[in-house]
C-alpha cells in the first residue's frame, strides 16, 4: 500500500459529459502527477501540480485541467469527454524539490469508460 | 509519446527460472525507475537507479544501467507465479525532470 488513494475506482460516462477524478496524496508529499494509461500501453504524463501550481504539462488538450489543494490532494477534470478518453487514470505523489524526480507512489487508479 | 521501449513485449517462463527485461530510452536522464503493474491496477515501485549508478540490487531484483547505450535491464531471479505482471521502465529527463516517461511495458507470465 502506497498511501495514495483515488476515487472513484470505476466510472462510466457518455461522450460530451464532464468528469472529476480525485486523488489523496501520501502524507508528507507536496507533488501530485496525473497519468493516463490506455489499454495495453504505458502511462502517459498529463500534468503535475507542485504546491498548488501546475508545474508541467504533457501533450493533452486544455479540456484536461486540474487542481491541487492546500492539503496536497488533487482533482483531474476532463470536459467534453471523447471516446478516446477511456483509460485508466493514475495519480502519483512524491516529494519534489525541483531537481531530479524521486520515487513516485501511485494510487490504484480510476478506470473511466466513455460511451 | 513513449520515451522508451521494453523488450520483449511479452515473456513466458517457468516458476524458478530467471526473467530478464530490457528497456531503451532516447534522451539523457537523471534517474531510471522500474514499476510493476498487476492486471491494470496501480503501479508498484520496484527500484530506482540514478544515472551515475551502473547496477543496483533489491531482493530478487537486479537492475543495470548503461547510459552510453541508453539502456537498462531488470533481472528477476528465481521467479514465482506471483511475479506475473506487466513491468515498466520510466525515466525523468534532464530537461523535464518533473515527469516520468514510461516505456510500453513487458508482460511477464510465470507458469507454476
Amino acid at each position: 500500500e502506497t498511501g495514495v488513494t483515488q476515487s472513484p475506482t470505476h466510472l462510466i460516462k457518455t461522450r460530451g459529459q464532464q468528469v472529476t477524478l480525485r486523488c489523496s496524496s501520501q502524507s508528507g508529499h507536496n507533488t501530485v502527477s496525473w497519468y493516463q494509461q490506455a489499454l495495453g500501453q504505458g502511462p502517459q504524463f498529463i500534468f503535475q501540480y507542485y504546491r498548488e501550481e501546475e508545474n508541467g504539462r504533457g501533450n493533452f488538450p486544455p479540456r484536461f485541467s486540474g487542481l491541487q489543494f492546500p492539503n496536497y490532494s488533487s482533482e483531474l477534470n476532463v470536459n467534453a469527454l471523447e471516446l478516446d478518453d477511456s483509460a485508466l487514470y493514475l495519480c502519483a505523489s512524491s516529494s519534489w524539490g525541483g531537481g531530479a524526480l524521486e520515487t513516485q507512489y501511485f494510487g490504484p487508479g480510476t478506470r473511466l469508460l466513455v460511451l | 509519446s513513449q520515451q522508451g521501449e521494453e523488450d520483449p513485449q511479452a515473456l513466458s517462463i517457468q516458476e524458478g527460472e530467471n526473467a530478464t527485461m530490457n528497456c531503451s530510452y532516447k534522451t539523457s536522464i537523471n534517474n531510471l525507475q522500474w514499476y510493476r503493474q498487476n492486471s491494470g491496477r496501480g503501479l508498484v515501485h520496484l527500484i530506482l537507479i540514478r544515472s551515475n549508478e551502473r547496477e543496483k540490487h533489491s531482493g530478487r531484483l537486479r537492475v543495470t544501467l548503461d547510459t552510453s547505450k541508453k539502456s537498462s535491464s531488470l533481472l528477476i531471479t528465481a521467479s514465482r507465479a506471483a511475479d506475473t505482471a506487466s513491468y515498466f521502465c520510466a525515466t525523468d529527463g534532464l530537461d523535464s525532470s518533473y515527469k516520468l516517461i514510461f516505456g510500453s511495458g513487458t508482460r511477464l507470465l510465470v507458469r507454476p
